[in-house]
């Protein structure tokens, strides 16, 4: 079955280290989004590609980076790891499309401590 | 981005239904409603989505009202695993990007 799956699930790090997080679809979606979740403020949106090569800014994108090389993977990268990237990682996709695109499948999550 | 308010939360008896409301006043023709919602500690999960009209589907119905300002989402048999959070949320238009913006939600707690 298709699926979208991330790692690690469980990270802890230290403060200014770089860490990537991955997240991969078997589902040949074009559209990926990766958002973060802390209590009191729900799912914000960090990065989002709408297609191989495609890479755009969400709502609270400073500190992190992506990129999209196939089709399959969106890695997200925390560039120098601070303790405010404390957070639940969430990676979606989603087919093109107006009656598709906002129909998204969301990954297990990735708990990722910076200490 | 036109913004949604839902209650922050709500109870339900097992086997009711459920109805979630969630208003969008400031809503365009062209941006469509979703919801979503998230089961603890899981990623969010897809439920149901309209522009206009009422839709149905086989986890729940939304109903649009006819000014489009707001919506109500219910579970017609609310069980014990539909204790969630209930995410009601605007998409941008599709010309603009199309994504999602969430919300707080409303946190539904289904009893027996």
């Amino acid at each position: 079955d298709a699926e979208i799956t991330q790692s690690p699930r469980h990270k802890i790090t230290e403060t200014g280290r770089q860490v990537t997080l991955a997240c991969h679809q078997t589902w040949n979606h074009n559209n990926m989004f990766w958002y973060r979740q802390d209590l009191g403020h729900g799912l914000r949106l960090i990065h989002y590609s709408y297609g191989v090569h495609d890479t755009n800014k969400g709502e609270v994108s400073d500190g992190y980076s992506v990129s999209r090389s196939n089709t399959e993977d969106l890695p997200l990268t925390l560039e120098s790891a601070a303790s405010s990237q404390t957070s639940v990682y969430f990676c979606a996709s989603s087919e093109s499309g107006q009656g598709r695109v906002g129909e998204q499948f969301f990954g297990p999550g990735t708990r990722l401590t910076v200490l | 981005d036109a913004k949604t308010t839902q209650p922050p939360s709500m109870d339900c008896a097992e086997g009711r239904a459920a109805n979630l409301p969630c208003n969008h006043s400031t809503i365009s023709g062209n941006e469509y409603v979703y919801w979503y919602r998230q089961i603890h500690s899981q990623g969010p999960q897809y439920i149901i989505h309209g522009l206009k009209n009422n839709e149905t589907n086989e986890m729940a119905s939304l109903i649009i009202t006819e000014d489009r300002k707001s919506s109500t989402l219910i579970l017609p048999h609310a069980t014990l695993r539909d204790t969630a959070v209930y995410y009601c949320i605007v998409r941008v238009p599709y010309n603009q990007g199309g994504k999602l913006i969430f919300g707080q939600g409303t946190e539904l707690s289904v009893k027996p």
